[in-house]
């Protein structure tokens, strides 16, 4: 079945204790990408990767450290977690060839709480 | 920089009517596209339909439809004969030539019998 997993999907933790929140996809998608959903904000871009080894900063890359060391993975880290941190996280991919853009598959959701 | 605005932040139709939720997008690329997003309340992301800034013709998919006008920079999502399952955040986004994908805030639709 294609999809996304992400893993953990709820966490609690403290402020300051390095977490990583893995995402996978095998689907073989170029593009990968982090979100963040806050109340009445929407989904805001935190990083996002074209391929493997290349990453960009999205609208709120603050706080967040990812990499892309393998096509199908793409884990976000957070080295010094906050409060402010506290969000609903999503991972999504998909295809990307040239100018054509493609439809995002989400996954599941990382409900994070910072205290 | 790229933004959606999305007006609405709640709305309400009764079961088997059509309903349009609005979208305007602000670019100054010329190659982009536009999708559709629906979350219920379960949280999941579950794409609807999508648009490409150079297609012809607007998208349709089942009971969806995207009202595409380039010049006034709208993309509209029309649901026809609205289902009770169709209660839901409905979130608007652009993805243009920097590849950075953006979202609106979103419009809750409710359903009613």
């Amino acid at each position: 079945e294609a999809q996304v997993t992400q893993n953990p999907r709820y966490l609690i933790t403290v402020t300051g204790k390095k977490l990583t929140v893995t995402c996978s996809q095998n689907m073989n998608h170029e593009y990968m990408s982090w979100y963040r959903q806050d109340p009445g904000l929407g989904l805001r871009q935190i990083y996002y990767s074209m391929n493997v080894e290349v990453t960009d900063k999205g609208d709120v890359p603050e706080g967040y450290k990812v990499s892309r060391k393998e096509k199908r993975n793409f884990p976000l880290i957070l080295e010094s977690p906050s409060p402010n941190q506290t969000s609903l996280y999503f991972c999504a991919s998909s295809l990307s060839q040239g100018e054509r853009t493609y439809e995002q598959y989400f996954g599941p959701g990382t409900r994070l709480t910072v205290t | 920089a790229q933004k959606i605005t999305q007006t609405q932040p709640g709305m309400f139709v009764q079961e088997k009517e059509a309903v349009t939720l609005d979208c305007t997008y602000d670019t100054s690329d010329q190659s982009y596209g536009l999708f559709w997003y629906k979350q219920p309340s379960s949280g999941e992301m579950i794409f609807l339909i999508y648009q490409g800034s150079y297609d012809e013709q607007n998208a349709t998919e089942g009971r969806y439809s995207l009202n595409f006008q380039k010049a006034r920079k709208s993309a509209n999502l029309v649901i026809s004969a609205s289902q009770l399952g169709d209660s839901a955040m409905y979130f608007c986004a652009m993805m243009s030539a920097g590849y950075a994908l953006n979202f609106g805030k979103g419009t809750s639709l409710l359903v009613t019998p």
